[in-house]
């Protein structure tokens, strides 16, 4: 089946370190997205990529870096300089093209909690 | 700046009652229009899209939105709603000339009571 995976789906984080969330897609979508969820807050864009080895930041990109080494990978590092990185975060792919062009596929997500 | 707002952050409504989430956005340009859906322990998924063509688009499981462009909006309606809607609902904006970033409303989280 196509889609997207997260993982992990629970992360558990002492402050000051960094830690990689990874999302895999096999939609052969071009574009990719990562957005963090905070309740009364809705969705908010942390970085983005249209393709392969290019990417741009979001509303909300500090404390936060990304690769997109290979089209099907857009892992999101979470560094110590995020000051609140308690959350939940959302992968989704996006088509550029044909008749599903535009709209979002979603990953089941990632909580990760600071302690 | 281009943003999106939703107005009703919490909506209660007893099954059978109409549904209707207001979803604003700030940008006089070409948009590309959605909803998306997070039912409770599931992923985000579309719940109906508009591009470009009649302002009425109808999307799964009974919803519909309107596009009004010269209200910059795009309300999502349902005339009778059922338990199963209880969900978050998020209108989301494409803006021309941002690639095709996606920004969202902060969403709408519905309960339907039996």
């Amino acid at each position: 089946d196509g889609g997207i995976t997260q993982s992990p789906k629970y992360l558990f984080r002492k402050e000051g370190q960094n830690v990689t969330l990874s999302c895999e897609q096999n939609l052969n979508h071009d574009a990719m997205y990562w957005y963090r969820q905070d309740p009364g807050q809705g969705l908010r864009l942390i970085y983005y990529s249209q393709i392969v080895n290019d990417f741009q930041k979001g509303d909300i990109a500090e404390g936060y870096s990304v690769s997109r080494e290979k089209k099907e990978s857009f892992p999101l590092t979470v560094t110590s300089a995020q000051k609140n990185p308690t959350a939940f975060y959302l992968c989704a792919s996006q088509s550029v093209g044909g008749t599903g062009a535009n709209v979002l596929t979603f990953g089941a997500g990632s909580r990760l909690t600071v302690l | 700046a281009q943003s999106v707002s939703q107005h009703n952050h919490h909506v209660i409504l007893s099954e059978a009652a109409s549904l209707e989430l207001g979803c604003n956005y700030s940008y006089g340009g070409t948009v590309n229009l959605f909803w998306y859906v997070q039912y409770p322990g599931q992923h985000l998924q579309l719940l109906l899209k508009y591009f470009s063509g009649d302002p009425l688009v109808k999307g799964i499981k009974g919803f519909e939105a309107e596009f009004i462009k010269s209200k910059f909006s795009f309300n999502l309606r349902k005339p009778s709603v059922q338990w199963s809607d209880t969900a978050e609902y998020f209108c989301a904006v494409i803006f021309s000339g941002g690639y095709q970033k996606v920004t969202f409303g902060i969403g709408t989280k519905l309960q339907v009571i039996p």
